[in-house]
Parts: structure tokens; sequence; C-alpha cells
């Protein structure tokens, strides 16, 4: 079965800091796919990133940036020089390559950034 | 294109009474989730569709919880005999099914749902 960690519940940072999300999961499958979130305060949850299990490396989308540690089954994301839109909640999520794909969440993360 | 559309938005109804909550899923994607988030609680898995079969119904948490599709399109969950604690909201994600967990899940706006 596989489980996802996101230790921290709530962060809150000043515009312009970087932040950090940590992602730790548990799988039993040797291939698999991590994906982010982003849940704003509207209730939609956008796509943010794919990561499939053979590809470590770090990937980076303008501030966005996602760091890939198979030995050490984490799944970090950062998001540097944060904005007050970037205020949401963040959720990290598992999916396997066989069954019903379906998304194991965590209770995810709360960002909020103040202005 | 348009993207996966809920309704209602909101749902508020009395203990005891039954609803209905529905998802029309983006065109063309052949999968569909149901998941849970209930207040401070992350996302809860509740059952998944390939085309109008439910081979993952686990998630759902009593009898009273189900829900079908039809045409491989439009999917219905409801929630019989409504709790106070079934209050939460309801999302409704879908994705292409290509299969080996390379899909990308699709998510609704979600259905807030109110037993009082």
């Amino acid at each position: 079965a596989q489980k996802v960690t996101q230790a921290q519940t709530e962060i809150s940072v000043v515009e312009k800091e970087d932040v950090t999300l940590d992602c730790v999961y548990e799988t039993r499958d040797t291939t698999y796919y991590l994906f982010w979130y982003k849940q704003p305060p509207s209730g939609e949850l956008v796509f943010l990133i794919r990561r499939n299990s053979f590809d470590e490396q770090n990937e980076i989308s303008g501030r966005y940036s996602w760091n890939f540690q198979k030995s050490t089954s984490s799944f970090n994301f950062t998001i540097t020089a944060s904005q007050v839109v970037d205020s949401a909640v963040y959720f990290c999520a598992p999916s396997s390559t066989s069954g019903t794909y379906k998304y194991i969440f965590g209770t995810g993360t709360r960002l909020k950034v103040l202005a | 294109g348009a993207g996966v559309s809920q309704s209602p938005s909101n749902k508020v109804t009395e203990k005891g009474k039954d609803v209905e909550l529905r998802c029309d899923p983006i065109s063309g994607h052949t999968a569909l989730y149901w998941y849970r988030q209930s207040l401070g609680q992350g996302l809860e898995f509740l059952i998944y569709f390939q085309g109008n079969s439910a081979p993952d119904k686990s998630g759902l948490p009593s009898d009273r919880f189900s829900a079908e599709r039809t045409g491989g399109s439009v999917s219905t969950l409801t929630i019989q005999r409504t709790q106070q604690e079934d209050s939460a909201v309801y999302l409704c994600a879908s994705s292409l099914a290509r299969g080996g967990g390379t899909d990308t899940q699709y998510f609704g706006p979600g259905t807030r749902l109110t037993v009082l």
C-alpha cells in the first residue's frame, strides 16, 4: 500500500522568501509516479507536476522546483521568491502503475504567504 | 476546452435525506474518480470508473454510498440517509486512462455537502 507524509501542516512565510514543502512517500511499487497539486482557496485542485520514479533529475518551472530523491523516498517542492498568490494547500500524491492508478493523498501543507 | 464540472457547487441537506452529486468529466476521458475531502483532512479516494464499470469501489465508506456512470461520461454519486459525518467536499477527477500510471487526473471544483 502507498502512503504519503507531508509533515508540515502549515507554513507561513513573508512574500519573496523561498519555501520548501516536504513530501515523503512509501510504496512497494518499483515503478510509480508522483504528483503535486495546488488547492487555492477556490477549492479546485490544480495540477503542478508529474514525475516518474525512473527520472531523478530535478525540475524547474519558473519559480517552482522539485527535488526527487528515490533513496530517501522524498519529492520536495520549492517555491522561490514566494508571492501572495502562492497561498494554498499543496498536496503530494503517489500513483501506482497498476490497478486503478488512484492517488493516495496526504493531508497536505497549507502555505500562507504574507504581504 | 472545458474542464471537469460538478453540480451542485453547494448542497445543504437534512440528516436522513438522500443526495445526488453529479460529475461531468472532460470529454474523451475514460477514467473517472471520486474523492472526498473532509474539513482539515486530505483527499480520500472513494471510487474509480473505467468507462461505465467501477473496478475499484474500495473507498466507499458504507453501503449508503453508491455511484454510477452512464455513457462513459456523466457520473452520479448518491448518498442515502445522509449523516452529519458525510459533510465534506466531494471532488471528481477524470483522466485519459492511457495506463501505466502516467495519467494526470484533472479535478473539478467540487461539491460542498453540508448535512444538518
